[in-house]
């Protein structure tokens, strides 16, 4: 089992839909939650950042995590074309000590 | 842009080759990362350095090492490549070492054939 999972979609919807995504792990200690978005042919930028449990919010992006479940996910609301891109989780016990763990990605369409 | 620059873009070489990527890290940034991305396993973290030391390993081959440089700019080299190399590699950088925000450079796509 792989530490953090991450189905690749791809996910399509229409302009203004709620998105998604969702992350599980299997390392109960992570305590950093992340989502990275990456664009095609370019390097992922961070989005969001989590620490524990909670919620976090971010315009017109959400971030909740649930250590209970070992579950994390990120919401999109009225999405836009500009979305479009590959949406990576990723965590880590503590980021001054230790490297991050990325999902492999779920890819994201956002129709006009 | 993030500021964070990879030569070269693309690469295309042989098995059994060896290449060397570059990575000049943002300027003020002393922490640089490595990581491959492939279809298969993900963004996977293979070394970090920061202010000219090693500081965390990945699952690095023993094929590749890496270093950074007085300036901060940092090479990967990999060596006895095999179709399995092929993948887009990455460089990020930031500020304090070890951190949450980690500012990726466009990447450099290798093929091995």
């Amino acid at each position: 089992q792989k530490e953090v999972e991450q189905d690749p979609g791809p996910l399509s919807v229409p302009e203004g839909a709620i998105v998604s995504l969702n992350c599980t792990y299997s390392n109960s200690a992570f305590q950093y939650f992340m989502w990275y978005r990456q664009y095609s042919r370019k390097g992922p930028e961070l989005l969001m950042y989590t620490y524990s449990s909670g919620n976090k919010e971010d315009g017109r992006f959400t971030a909740q995590v649930d250590k209970s479940s070992k579950y994390i996910s990120l919401f999109i609301r009225d999405s836009q074309p500009s979305d479009s891109a590959t949406y990576l989780c990723a965590m880590s016990l503590n980021p001054g000590n230790t490297p991050l763990v990325f999902g492999k990605g779920t890819r994201l369409s956002v129709i006009a | 842009d993030s500021g964070v620059t990879q030569t070269p873009k693309h690469l295309i070489t042989a098995t059994g080759q060896r290449v060397t990527l570059r990575c000049s890290p943002r300027s003020g940034d002393l922490s640089v990362y490595w990581y491959q991305q492939s279809l298969d396993q993900g963004l996977q973290f293979l070394i970090q350095y920061y202010n000219g030391e090693e500081r965390a390993k990945g699952n690095i081959l023993e094929r590749f090492s890496a270093q950074q440089f007085p300036d901060l700019h940092s090479e990967l080299n990999l060596s006895s490549l095999e179709l399995g190399d092929s993948a887009l590699y990455f460089c990020a950088s930031s500020v304090v070492p070890g951190s949450y925000e980690q500012y990726f450079g466009p990447g450099t796509r290798l093929t091995v054939t």
